[in-house]
């Protein structure tokens, strides 16, 4: 029954190594995002895809790779992690186009980089 | 640049106490205004979302109301459980007379706990 999940819920890694993180909705939404949570809970949109084309692409270092297979999946790739990146990152699905815009959260992956 | 200020940081409370948190925005266009409920350790829960002036929209001992320039998230009669940080978001209508594509702009949440 869960709507938006991702995984892994936990990510502790070293500076330079490379991490990916997914994220899959069975809600038949058409666009999927990334949020940036940072230490002071502040969220960021990242980016955004709609039927697998990106359509957000805020400024994020260019290590950072969102890839969307099909349109109920989005995957986050983090080449040469670095100690700023240690956040927590959320996927949400919603559909953009249409009259209602909500957006619905996962759960949420902290990634921690020593 | 759209942008969202909540007011206050952190709230506390006694049971029972109603009180109200603040959302001021500054949006081009405002196609929608949402408030979010964060648990810790857990993502967003959509709440409830306004979209013109005016509007008020109820769930429970929660209610959002909207203006042109804030929203106000009122709580009355606040539990223990309802202790959370609250997160209100706005999405913009672009420039151009399309849309923002969904992207939407988060304050910095108001952290609200509720005393027994």
């Amino acid at each position: 029954d869960t709507a938006v999940s991702q995984t892994p819920k936990y990510l502790v890694t070293q500076m330079g190594n490379d991490k990916s993180i997914k994220c899959e909705q069975n809600l038949g939404h058409d666009t999927m995002y990334w949020y940036k949570q940072d230490s002071k809970k502040f969220l960021k949109i990242m980016f955004s895809y709609n039927n697998k084309e990106l359509i957000i692409n805020e400024t994020v270092p260019n290590r950072f790779s969102p890839k969307s297979p099909d349109k109920a999946h989005l995957n986050l790739h983090i080449n040469s992690l670095e100690l700023g990146d240690s956040a927590v990152y959320f996927c949400a699905s919603g559909c953009w186009a249409g009259p209602i815009n909500e957006q619905f959260f996962g759960p949420g992956t902290r990634l921690t980089v020593l | 640049e759209d942008q969202v200020t909540q007011s206050p940081e952190a709230l506390r409370l006694q049971e029972g106490e109603s009180s109200s948190l603040n959302c001021s925005y500054t949006v081009s266009g405002l196609r929608g205004l949402f408030w979010y409920r964060q648990d810790p350790g857990k993502g967003p829960e959509f709440l409830f979302t306004l979209y013109s002036a005016g509007e008020e929209k109820e769930k429970e001992r929660l209610k959002a109301t909207l203006t042109k320039k804030e929203s106000f998230l009122h709580i009355t009669a606040p539990k223990p459980e309802d202790s959370a940080t609250y997160l209100c978001a706005v999405q913009a209508i672009s420039n151009a007379g399309g849309t923002s594509y969904g992207k939407l702009t988060f304050g910095q949440g108001t952290i609200l706990t509720v005393h027994p």
